[in-house]
């Protein structure tokens, strides 16, 4: 069965510090992958997709980026962290063709930004 | 104007009652819809996929108004473990997989 990891769990970083936040998915081959983050109270915002190793596309401009090194491998990095980038961070896998079965979110990574 | 518009409630209803949530969306070219569940401070989970015949699963049975474009999920005999914020998904095939969320309904079931 395909399992979904994230981590860490939760962090606390000073403003301008970096950030890199992994996700890895196992039991499946060619997913797509996906970068989310949702704001308390709110709904979520897409970040990055990829398709396929090194093929990422960016939603929203921001200080954030994300790369994708192995097939079931997601990374979202940043070199300076704002305070607006607090917030609840989800990955998530679908299978190759679309969404048809909905997605597989990872546990999340809670970040404040101090 | 917001793709995928739900009723952020919350909706405060006492164990055993019926309750509706209703989500509308802006893209006639939408494909796929689905209802997540989503626990405080945890990920959303799959609930259920929404077709165009309604579907039903247990106490939950969700449909699709095209024509209007809203889907809608009533959740009968409500139990305290309904209690969670409940997610509307669209999706437009072509977007490469790519969802828009609604920003949630909130329900919590009472004794």
């Amino acid at each position: 069965s395909q399992t979904i990891h994230q981590w860490p769990a939760t962090l606390v970083q000073p403003v301008g510090s970096p950030l890199s936040l992994e996700c890895t998915v196992e039991g499946t081959s060619n997913p797509n992958l996906y970068w989310y983050r949702q704001a308390a109270g709110r709904g979520l915002q897409l970040l990055f997709y990829s398709i396929g190793i090194d093929q990422i596309s960016s939603e929203v401009p921001q200080n954030l980026s994300a790369s994708r090194p192995q097939d079931r491998q997601f990374i979202l990095s940043s070199k300076k962290l704002l305070l607006s980038d607090s917030g609840f961070y989800l990955c998530a896998w679908s299978g190759q063709g679309g969404v048809l079965g909905g997605y597989t979110f990872g546990s999340g990574t809670r970040l404040t930004v101090v | 104007r917001k793709e995928v518009e739900q009723d952020p409630g919350p909706f405060n209803v006492p164990e055993g009652a019926t309750v509706a949530f209703n989500c509308t969306y802006s893209n006639s070219a939408s494909q796929s819809f689905f209802w997540y569940r989503q626990d405080c401070r945890k990920e959303p989970k799959l609930l259920m996929s929404v077709y165009s015949s309604g579907n039903e699963d247990g106490r939950f049975t969700a449909q699709l108004n095209r024509a209007s474009q809203y889907i809608s999920l009533l959740i009968r005999d409500s139990k305290l473990s309904d209690s969670a914020t409940y997610l509307c998904v669209v999706s437009v095939q072509s977007n490469a997989g790519k969802s828009t969320f609604g920003d949630g309904t909130t329900l919590t079931v009472k004794p």
